[in-house]
């Protein structure tokens, strides 16, 4: 079964501290994974999309690697404004164009 | 980038009515649109793919004659929540992928509807 894991729940962090978040997934033939960032009561807004092993890709404070087990969203030096849920998904062969989420991990920075 | 809209963006119904949620593509025509379902602190669900022209595909556990999906025109799809009840409070979005990509790419999402049935 096609399953994504997201660690830690929840993560709180001092403005400016570094830390990465976890995506752990089994599917059966990776065609993407993806990430987005959704705010309270809102929809998820597209971040990145990976699509093999070693990919990484980069967009201002946020940076997201790929291995064949794992995708990490590393935050360097994060703001206030960095607070949100992180939601990670893959899409598998099997699973036709659907995406398979993760329940998040929700980032809370404070200043 | 491509936009999906959503709306209304939160509605509150009495139960046993009947409500109605709209996904338009503003920009590129969606053969396919995808309705998910999220209950707090928990992931999106998929519910339905909804495919222009024809009947949607509904995921297991999900009751077709309860969420309604039509999916008249390459621009909107309609997802109608039938004699609701409180279980059905939930945030439904909507999703949709621009045609012709080769490779997967983002799917965008509309904002959400925050269902309350009363």
């Amino acid at each position: 079964e096609d399953q994504v894991t997201q660690s830690p729940e929840a993560l709180r962090l001092q403005e400016g501290e570094s830390s990465s978040l976890n995506c752990s997934y089994t599917v059966s033939g990776l065609r993407g994974l993806f990430w987005y960032r959704q705010d309270p009561g809102k929809g998820p807004e597209f971040l990145f999309t990976l699509y093999s092993a070693g990919e990484e890709k980069e967009k201002e404070r946020l940076k997201a690697t790929l291995t064949k087990k794992e995708s990490f969203l590393h935050i360097t030096a994060p703001k206030p404004e960095d607070s949100a849920t992180y939601l990670c998904a893959v899409q598998a062969n099997q699973a036709g164009t659907a995406l398979i989420f993760g329940k998040g991990t929700t980032l809370s920075v404070s200043s | 980038g491509a936009v999906v809209s959503q709306h209304p963006s939160r509605v509150i119904c009495k139960s046993g009515t009947s409500v109605k949620i709209e996904c338009r593509s503003l920009d590129f025509q969606a053969t396919t649109m995808f309705w998910y379902r999220q209950f707090p602190k928990q992931s999106l669900m998929l519910m339905a793919t909804s495919n222009e022209g024809s009947k949607a595909t509904y995921e297991q556990g999900v009751e077709k004659d309860k969420f309604l999906i039509n999916h008249a025109s390459l621009t909107l799809s309609t997802l109608t929540v039938t004699s609701a009840h409180p279980e059905d409070s939930s945030f439904y979005i909507c999703s949709a992928r621009p045609p012709g990509q080769v490779r997967n790419t983002e799917a965008f999402f509309g904002q959400g509807t925050r269902l309350t049935v009363v």
